[in-house]
């Protein structure tokens, strides 16, 4: 069964860096695009980026170009998404799923908190 | 101001049907892209509910349907349960590999 894991609550000062991770179990990790999505609180879901493990081909939101960078390690089955200086306004819950027909499983969620 | 639009909340009593529409335009929809359907418990990441605009995966209850004409879209739940409450929200895409979400709808029961 495919499962995605995603890494611990982070709680983290504006200005500071920070990598999240997406873990995929399976063989089948390197064979279907990763997407990312960013749900503030009380908020929709928002498209950031999706990846393709196979050959790290990235594609990203308008909105989210340059704010944001994913990458990947297909060897050991993991999407990351990463910020270099923080703002408060991206305090929200971030999720990783698999592109497939829709996508059809999904992390648990990584909630990212920013506060001074 | 997502790309597909979406009621903010609908609601029922226990066993009516509700509707939860979602409206795109020529460059997703209208394009021909397939809608996909997710239903987020509260607390709870989302869950596929209906892809490719009428599909039901595995486990999914047949109270659960979806359709898709033109630029515009439709859940459609019978049978409302109390365990049904939940945020409601549609996918498609604007573009190949550009991901599109409504802006979901609280349903209540």
């Amino acid at each position: 069964d495919v499962q995605l894991a995603q890494s611990g609550e982070e709680v983290k000062k504006p200005g500071e860096p920070l990598k999240i991770s997406c873990k995929g179990s399976g063989d089948s990790f390197s064979k279907f695009w990763i997407a990312w999505a960013r749900q503030m609180p009380g908020k929709g879901l928002e498209w950031m980026g999706i990846i393709y493990p196979g050959d790290s081909d990235t594609r990203y939101s308008p909105s989210f170009q340059g704010q944001v960078t994913i990458s990947v390690d297909k060897s050991i089955s993991t999407a990351y998404l990463q910020w270099s200086s923080l703002k408060a306004s991206d305090t929200a819950m971030y999720y990783c799923a698999r592109l497939n027909t829709g996508l059809d499983y999904w992390g648990q969620g990584t909630l990212v908190t920013v506060s001074s | 101001q997502s790309v597909l639009t979406q009621p903010p909340s609908v609601s029922g009593a226990p066993g009516q049907r509700v509707t939860i529409p979602c409206t795109g335009s020529s460059s997703n929809l209208g394009a021909g892209y397939d809608v996909h359907w997710y239903q987020q418990l509260p607390g709870k990441a989302p869950k596929l509910l209906i892809q490719s605009n009428t599909k039901r995966p595995s486990g999914v209850p047949d109270r659960f349907s979806g359709s898709k004409s033109g630029t515009s879209a439709s859940l459609a739940i019978t049978g409302l349960q109390a365990d049904d409450e939940a945020e409601y929200h549609c996918q498609s895409y604007d573009g190949s590999l550009s991901v599109v979400f409504g802006g979901g709808t609280r349903l209540t029961v």
